[in-house]
């Protein structure tokens, strides 16, 4: 597709449940990152990919969190046993590498409702 | 500690009416400064990126300049149509990864 895709754009969870966030990125792209926006905070890290090395997973705030890339194309970010701090929206960037003279594309985020 | 800071949160301006957003940095090790604007329920559109101290960039209505503090995003004769929430970020580090630190935004609304 022409942009970055996210799938679902709203989720309401129950507390303790598990649930699947997916970005299908720009093709092309071998840069993917994943970022948390909480009500009033700046987007916050989570998670980088590129290409086939190793993730950068430095920004996970937890064990609860875990995010793989199949294929060097989707990406699914997998959040265990929600808690309420959890709510947010999760936002999904691809880039050709890196953050560059072009940036990343973002795509329009998942709205994560822990209740 | 790595820390960027926007200011001011909010501006009201009436269009036509300039005024410039301040992203102030302090880090170690700058690789470069990116501006991005967010619409309501959007993720965030790339609108520049600033490498070294004295650079400026500009697109349409806005000019962005770098000194080795902040970043200033310039906005002349603003219209309606330019509100929006505007992030800055920086990459720092030795290695290209693009992770990036956002401020926490300036939200602009443009009254016509």
């Amino acid at each position: 597709g022409a942009g970055v895709s996210q799938s679902p754009s709203n989720k309401v969870t129950e507390k303790g449940k598990d649930v699947e966030l997916r970005c299908d990125p720009i093709s092309g792209h071998t840069a993917l990152y994943w970022y948390r926006q909480s009500l009033g905070q700046g987007l916050e890290f989570l998670i980088y990919f590129q290409g086939n090395s190793a993730p950068d997973k430095s920004g996970l705030p937890s064990d609860r969190f875990s995010a793989e890339r199949t294929g060097g194309s989707v990406s699914t970010l997998t959040i265990q046993r929600t808690q309420q701090e959890d709510s947010a929206v999760y936002l999904c960037a691809s880039s050709i590498w890196g953050a560059g003279d072009y940036g990343y594309t973002f795509g329009s985020g998942t709205r994560l409702t822990v209740v | 500690e790595d820390q960027v800071t926007q200011s001011p949160e909010a501006l009201r301006l009436q269009e036509g009416e300039s005024s410039s957003l301040n992203c102030s940095y302090t880090v170690s090790g700058l690789r470069g400064l990116f501006w991005y604007r967010q619409d309501p329920g959007k993720g965030p559109e790339f609108l520049f990126t600033l490498y070294s101290a004295g650079e400026e960039k500009e697109k349409e209505r806005l000019k962005a300049t770098l000194t080795k503090k902040e970043s200033f995003l310039h906005i002349t004769a603003p219209k309606p149509e330019d509100s929006a929430t505007y992030l800055c970020a920086v990459e720092v580090g030795s290695s290209n990864t693009g992770k990036l630190i956002f401020g926490q935004g300036t939200t602009l609304q443009v009254k016509p």
